[in-house]
């Protein structure tokens, strides 16, 4: 079974600050996926970024970008020039094939962020 | 487009009433997914439809039933609720359930059992 470990409940940053959140798992597959999905407070689930793991460039969109190191299983998110809509929940997820044509998506329990003005 | 629509938005039952959670996507996903959230335990895989017609557990499956009703709706029954069953839950679908495809998420039902 794998496990996805957020070891920060609670992180701050100023505005236009960079602050990075960290990942680790544990699997013993090869091939998997990670995610970054965000929860603001309207509730909804977004999807901020996403990493293929035999890829070893690290993904990027727009501000936000990873730093995936395999060998260590770690894939910390780095949010560059904070904005007051990044405040919100970061959750850190796993996906690999679980057998019968499927997959099963494992979530960390989550890093509560907040953007000061 | 609606994307994955969760009714109802809120909910309150009583210790041992029932109810069933529906959902729906239009984005002719194959793969449905039921997730519960609790505070300070992220989400939870309750049960999952890897295509129309096919249902499998999850983590936490206790308490729960669902059922595939065609490839838009995936809704989640709750027998006899409790107040574990308190909680927020997501609907979520992806186009073929591949560990590559990410999850769309509904706007999630949060349901408190008294």
């Amino acid at each position: 079974a794998q496990t996805v470990t957020q070891s920060q409940p609670e992180m701050s940053v100023q505005e236009a600050e960079t602050v990075t959140l960290s990942c680790t798992y544990d699997t013993s597959e090869s091939n998997y996926y990670l995610f970054w999905y965000k929860q603001p407070p309207s509730r909804q689930m977004i999807l901020v970024i996403r990493q293929e793991a035999y890829k070893q460039q690290n993904a990027t969109e727009n501000r936000f970008s990873v730093n995936f190191q395999k060998a260590a299983k770690s894939f910390s998110l780095k949010i560059s020039d904070s904005q007051l809509g990044d405040t919100a929940m970061y959750f850190c997820a796993f996906g690999a094939y679980s057998g019968a044509g499927s997959y099963q998506l494992t979530f960390g329990k989550g890093t509560k962020l907040s953007v000061i003005p | 487009n609606a994307g994955v629509t969760q009714t109802p938005k809120f909910q309150v039952l009583k210790t041992g009433q029932s109810m069933t959670l529906q959902c729906a996507q239009d984005m002719n996903h194959n793969s449905m997914y039921w997730y519960r959230q609790d505070p300070g335990m992220g989400l939870r895989l309750i049960y999952y439809s890897a295509s129309e017609g096919t249902t499998d557990k999850g983590e936490v499956p206790n308490g729960y039933n669902v059922s595939r009703l065609n490839k838009r709706e995936f809704s989640l029954r709750l027998e006899s609720a409790a107040p574990s069953q308190t909680s927020v839950y997501f609907c979520a679908s992806s186009v073929e359930g591949r560990y590559n495809s990410p999850l769309h998420f509904g706007n999630g039902t949060r349901l408190t059992v008294t």
